[in-house]
């Protein structure tokens, strides 16, 4: 079993839909939660950050965290074309500040 | 203010060369790491350093070096390139205090050992 599962996707929405995206982890001890997209060619650049269950609005984007259920989810309102790209999941414990990456979820937005 | 830089962006090196890879940050982050990309395995841990002075090997660190010059520079030298190591390499930086463990990462170099 990975450490942080995602599903690869690609996950395919229409324009003005919301995304949904989910991502697992299996270490109990992790406090520290990220959202990653990422553009074909490019670097990986963090878009959210969770430390706490619940919900973290950024603009069109909503982090959730559940970490009795051992998952973060990522929902992106009115999703734009620009919005197409692969998104990662990173998870990290306090200590050391290490983060283990998902393989992430590739999304594709239709005009 | 640059953030994360990488240097070079692309190099293509023949088995068993050597070379080094340098990034540097400007954000005055405490800890940096070298991570690899690779299609379908995702971004994967070489060497990390919590602090100046201090290197600690990540998930995949054989084959690798790395040196924390000074709090901004942080290189990662391949000895002795293999095909294996093609690659597109990513140097990350975060502030590791405060609760904050953002990492924010360079450009990448993109790395082809033929």
């Amino acid at each position: 079993q990975k450490e942080v599962e995602q599903n690869s996707g690609p996950l395919s929405v229409p324009e003005g839909a919301i995304a949904s995206l989910n991502c697992t982890y299996s270490d109990r001890g992790s406090q520290s939660f990220f959202w990653y997209r990422q553009y074909s060619g490019k670097s990986p650049e963090l878009i959210m950050s969770i430390y706490s269950n619940g919900d973290k609005e950024d603009g069109r984007f909503t982090a959730q965290l559940n970490k009795a259920s051992q998952y973060v989810s990522l929902l992106i309102r009115d999703s734009q074309p620009s919005d197409s790209a692969t998104y990662l999941c990173a998870v990290g414990r306090a200590a050391g500040n290490k983060l283990t990456f998902g393989g992430g979820t590739r999304v594709l937005v239709k005009p | 203010n640059a953030g994360v830089t990488q240097t070079p962006k692309f190099q293509v090196l023949k088995t068993g060369q050597s070379m080094t890879l340098q990034c540097a940050q400007d954000m005055n982050h405490n800890s940096m790491y070298w991570y690899r990309q690779d299609p379908g395995m995702g971004l994967r841990l070489i060497y990390y350093s919590a602090s100046e002075g201090t290197t600690d090997k990540g998930e995949v660190p054989n084959g690798y070096n790395v040196s924390r010059l000074n709090k901004r520079e942080f290189s990662l030298r391949l000895e002795s390139a293999a095909p294996s190591q093609t690659s597109v390499y990513f140097c990350a930086s975060s502030e590791f205090e405060s609760l904050n463990y953002e990492q924010y990462f360079g450009p990448g170099t993109r790395l082809t050992v033929t």
